[in-house]
């Protein structure tokens, strides 16, 4: 099965920051992949898709890059709803393996 | 756009199973497949399985394989998830999404999620 491998796993920010996002994958999957937003007590948000297709909706400060095995989510000019756990999530073959996700707190 | 609604948060006993529903709408269920995360407290995403809503194809996780069961009914545009012999380790949200089928990969749509406890 595939392994998604994000760093950092916490970190700290400003606002109007800009924050890089890495994940990694154990093999080569393509573009793959997706990147998600959650806050506490609530579902996942979709960002991204296909590494590096914004969804519909989501600001244009999120932007993704790379392909297998490296991906990148950058948040441009961090705001104070952007505080949040970020995934990764690969679609390459089943089973649909999440990264470990990447905690963005007040600095 | 869609909208996924899922069932109420549950309390099982060790050795219970526990059924997990998801109602589609404001979309053709069948075009989409339907993806099931759980989330254990404090932790992170856990990929559990996936289901096609248009043949009942369906992929789970090695490490509940055996123990989950993904069905579909088209009558009522809902999706449900039961999992068995549950232990203390299957305590998390619930979450159901729709997608994780090509071309429709990502999950764009989620359920709010249902909590279930497992204690005794």
């Amino acid at each position: 099965a595939v392994q998604l491998t994000q760093s950092p796993s916490s970190m700290s920010a400003s606002l109007g920051d800009r924050v890089t996002i890495t994940c990694r994958a154990s093999q080569g999957i393509g573009s793959a992949l997706a990147w998600y937003q959650q806050k506490a007590g609530t579902p996942p948000k979709l960002l991204i898709y296909d590494a590096f297709t914004l969804e519909s909706g989501v600001p244009a400060r999120f932007s993704g890059s790379g392909s297998g095995p490296d991906f990148t989510l950058t948040i441009n000019s961090l705001q104070p709803e952007d505080f949040a756990t970020y995934y990764c999530q690969h679609f390459y073959t089943y089973p649909h393996t999440f990264g470990g996700g990447t905690k963005v707190e007040i600095k | 756009q869609g909208r996924l609604v899922q069932s109420e948060s549950e309390v099982k006993k060790p050795g219970a199973s526990v059924r997990v529903s998801c109602k589609a709408s404001d979309y053709d269920f069948t075009d989409y497949g339907i993806t099931w995360v759980r989330q254990a407290p404090g932790q992170g995403l856990e990929w559990m399985g996936w289901i096609s809503t248009f043949n009942g194809k369906q992929k789970s996780a090695q490490n509940i394989m055996g123990r989950v069961t993904l069905t579909t009914d088209t009558n009522t545009n809902t999706a449900y998830m039961e999992l068995r012999s549950l232990t203390s380790d299957d305590t998390a949200v619930y979450y159901c999404a729709r997608g994780g089928s090509y071309p429709d990969d990502a999950l764009d749509v989620w359920g709010q999620g249902a909590m279930v406890l497992v204690s005794s």
